[in-house]
């Protein structure tokens, strides 16, 4: 069974703290997302990443950066957490497309910054 | 611009009726549309569309692309409670890892 796993459900931050949020997939999929979800936004790209050490830009990228350095394992990290940047985060992945594919959801982190 | 529109961004009903939500959108390479649903958690797939006319079915739930008006449609009849989530619309806009830009979902409400 497909699995898209995070490491925390939820997180508590003070601003200026650095934040690392994990996710790891088992599908040996090549591509990986970081999206975050505010209400009456809907889902926003942040990075994304097509194969190790390879990484983009989405559509939100300030504030954040990202690491992938094992093809399972795809970083999100926030360098100095602010208050803006309280939102869920979702990660996904997705095997390389010939045609069109789905996208992998892992649960999400529900974070805070206060 | 890309984008992709859903409507309505909420809607109430009661269990029984038959919803239609909607999606439109505008992207230069189209290659797709999905939806999703997505409850207390992450989105769970539901139908992936890549072919005008052609109705995807699942249970209760079924769904449509118009790829000459650029919109698709999923209906869910004799809702139920367990209906109640956000629905999200994304297009696979053709990048070559297959970024989906989503919509902003419509909210469902089923009440008993």
């Amino acid at each position: 069974d497909v699995k898209v796993t995070q490491s925390s459900r939820y997180l508590v931050k003070r601003t200026g703290e650095k934040v690392f949020l994990e996710c790891v997939q088992d599908m040996d999929h090549e591509n990986m997302f970081w999206y975050r979800q505010d209400p009456g936004l809907g889902l926003r790209l942040i990075y994304f990443s097509y194969d190790v050490k390879m990484k983009e830009k989405g559509d939100i990228p300030e504030g954040y950066s990202v690491s992938r350095e094992k093809k399972e394992r795809f970083s999100l990290i926030l360098e100095s957490a602010s208050t803006n940047q309280t939102s869920m985060y979702l990660c996904a992945s997705s095997h390389t497309p010939g045609d069109s594919y789905e996208q992998y959801f892992g649960p999400g982190t529900r974070l805070t910054v206060t | 611009e890309d984008k992709v529109v859903q409507s309505p961004l909420s809607l109430v009903v009661h269990e029984g009726d038959t919803v239609t939500l909607n999606c439109s959108y505008e992207v230069t390479n189209f290659r797709s549309l999905l939806w999703y649903k997505q409850e207390k958690k992450a989105p769970t797939f539901l139908f992936m569309l890549t072919s005008s006319g052609i109705e995807k079915k699942s249970g209760r739930l079924s769904s449509i692309l118009d790829k000459k008006e650029l919109f698709s449609i999923l209906n869910i009849t004799a809702t139920q409670t367990g209906d109640s989530a956000v629905y999200l619309c994304a297009v696979d806009y053709g990048g070559s890892q297959g970024n989906l830009i989503f919509g902003k979902g419509t909210k469902l409400s089923v009440k008993p």
